[in-house]
């Protein structure tokens, strides 16, 4: 079965600073891998995906993510942290129809950035 | 111009009651997801259709039914509403069930069973 783990629950940073949240997944085949960010109250919306194009990944607000098979983590980093980073950050894992091919989500990790 | 959207966005219902969450996409995607979001905030696909075929279905209650009446349509209906229903329910699409392609979020539907 495939698992995701992001290590931290809460993740605190200055503003400006950089910011790493980490994911790591458990899967026996390549998988594909997401981030998604959920702001309060609202929907999930997509930062970046990894779909084995590129193992270095670029997503929308200047985030991006790696992906390592050796180490199988897909952590998410921004270099500089703004005020509107602050939300929470979900990874996620999908593979094939043959292994039944569901969006599976981390715990999530909440972001909080200080001024 | 909303790419998934899903009604109502806040549902407050008593114990026994029978309710429905609607959600619709105009995005032009084959395949249509129902996610629910716990207290914790884990999040749990429910149910999967593509082409308005059932695809994914997860344990879940029988109390919870899902009806596609067409590709851009998954309504959810849930009878018999117990507290622990009481969740943020999320309507998804993707434009088939290919394992690397995006799926797209509507705004949620929170739900409070009392």
């Amino acid at each position: 079965a495939q698992s995701v783990t992001q290590l931290g629950s809460h993740v605190s940073v200055s503003e400006g600073a950089l910011v790493l949240l980490r994911c790591n997944y458990s899967s026996s085949v390549p998988p594909y891998l997401f981030w998604y960010v959920q702001y309060p109250n609202q929907g999930l919306q997509l930062l970046l995906k990894y779909t084995s194009a590129a193992t270095l990944v670029k997503g929308i607000n200047g985030f991006e993510a790696e992906f390592k098979k050796s180490e199988t983590s897909f952590h998410l980093t921004k270099p500089s942290a703004h005020m509107s980073d602050a939300a929470e950050y979900f990874c996620a894992v999908r593979r094939g129809r043959e292994y039944g091919n569901k969006l599976v989500f981390g715990a999530g990790t909440i972001l909080r950035v200080k001024s | 111009d909303t790419a998934v959207s899903q009604t109502p966005k806040y549902l407050v219902t008593q114990m026994g009651n029978d309710k429905s969450i609607k959600c619709e996409q105009n995005l032009g995607h084959d395949t249509m997801y129902w996610y629910k979001q716990d207290s914790k905030k884990f999040l749990k696909i429910m149910f999967s259709y593509n082409n308005k075929e059932l695809i994914i279905n997860e344990t879940v209650p029988n109390r919870f039914s899902p009806k596609s009446p067409d590709k851009a349509h998954l309504n959810l209906h849930i009878n018999s509403l117990e507290l622990g229903d009481s969740a943020v329910y999320f309507c998804a699409s993707s434009q088939d069930d290919s394992s690397g392609n995006t799926i797209y979020f509507g705004e949620g539907s929170w739900l409070t069973v009392v």
